[in-house]
């Protein structure tokens, strides 16, 4: 089955790290771009990160910009998000999703809860 | 990298059809064909409906179309369902190299 399945979110104190799992299964994990976007509790969606298929670009939105890494382990078919200095506003619902452009297939997310 | 920009809301009765904008800049929705719309029910992940503007992925209905003119994409949901009521986001590529979404639309049947 194609499908992508993040892991590793959870409570944590502001200026706290995280580091976000994905992992992909059922299509050839280093063949695509992938991405992590968020959605805050009752929010909208925003683009966090992307990374190209050998790792060697990666692109992030202003507001993680040296706080957040994005990488991955092709011969693991992982995509990660280490994310550091976490602020409240951090708080959030993290997606894995594949693709550059546009996202074909995203996992359920996994919460992280940035609080004191 | 500000939001694109949704109407909050828009609404519609059954077979009805209803379009929702997406207005950007020169610098996303204005500059690449990159555009994608996607469908968020209540408590599920995002779902892709239309991809480089007007492109739409194998399984999804017909019913969903995509435009563009200059700065503003458009979503047009034809003969409206009630399956179709959720929130619906686009997204485009920009300039540097980054994405970025709009704030959302909830799309309700009456």
């Amino acid at each position: 089955e194609v499908q992508l399945v993040e892991s590793g979110g959870g409570l944590v104190q502001p200026g706290g790290s995280l580091r976000l799992s994905c992992a992909a299964s059922g299509f050839t994990f280093s063949n695509y771009w992938m991405s992590w976007v968020r959605q805050a509790p009752g929010k909208g969606l925003e683009w966090v990160a992307n990374i190209k298929e050998d790792g060697s670009e990666k692109y992030y939105v202003d507001s993680v910009k040296g706080r957040f890494t994005i990488s991955r382990d092709n011969a693991k078919n992982s995509l990660y998000l280490q994310m550091n200095s976490l602020r409240a506003e951090d708080t959030a619902l993290y997606y894995c999703a594949r693709g550059l452009y546009s996202n074909s297939l995203w996992g359920q997310g996994t919460l992280v809860i940035v609080s004191s | 990298q500000s939001a694109l920009t949704q109407p909050a809301s828009v609404s519609g009765s059954p077979g009805q059809s209803i379009t929702i904008s997406c207005t950007g800049t020169s610098s996303d929705v204005g500059g690449y064909k990159y555009v994608s719309w996607y469908q968020q029910h209540p408590g599920k992940a995002p779902k892709l409906m239309i991809y480089e503007v007007t492109n739409r992925p194998s399984g999804v209905s017909n019913r969903f179309s995509g435009s563009k003119s200059g700065n503003t994409a458009s979503l047009t949901i034809s003969g409206l369902q009630a399956e179709d009521e959720a929130d619906y986001y686009c997204s485009s590529y920009t300039s540097s190299s980054t994405r970025v979404f709009g704030g959302g639309t909830k799309l309700t049947v009456l």
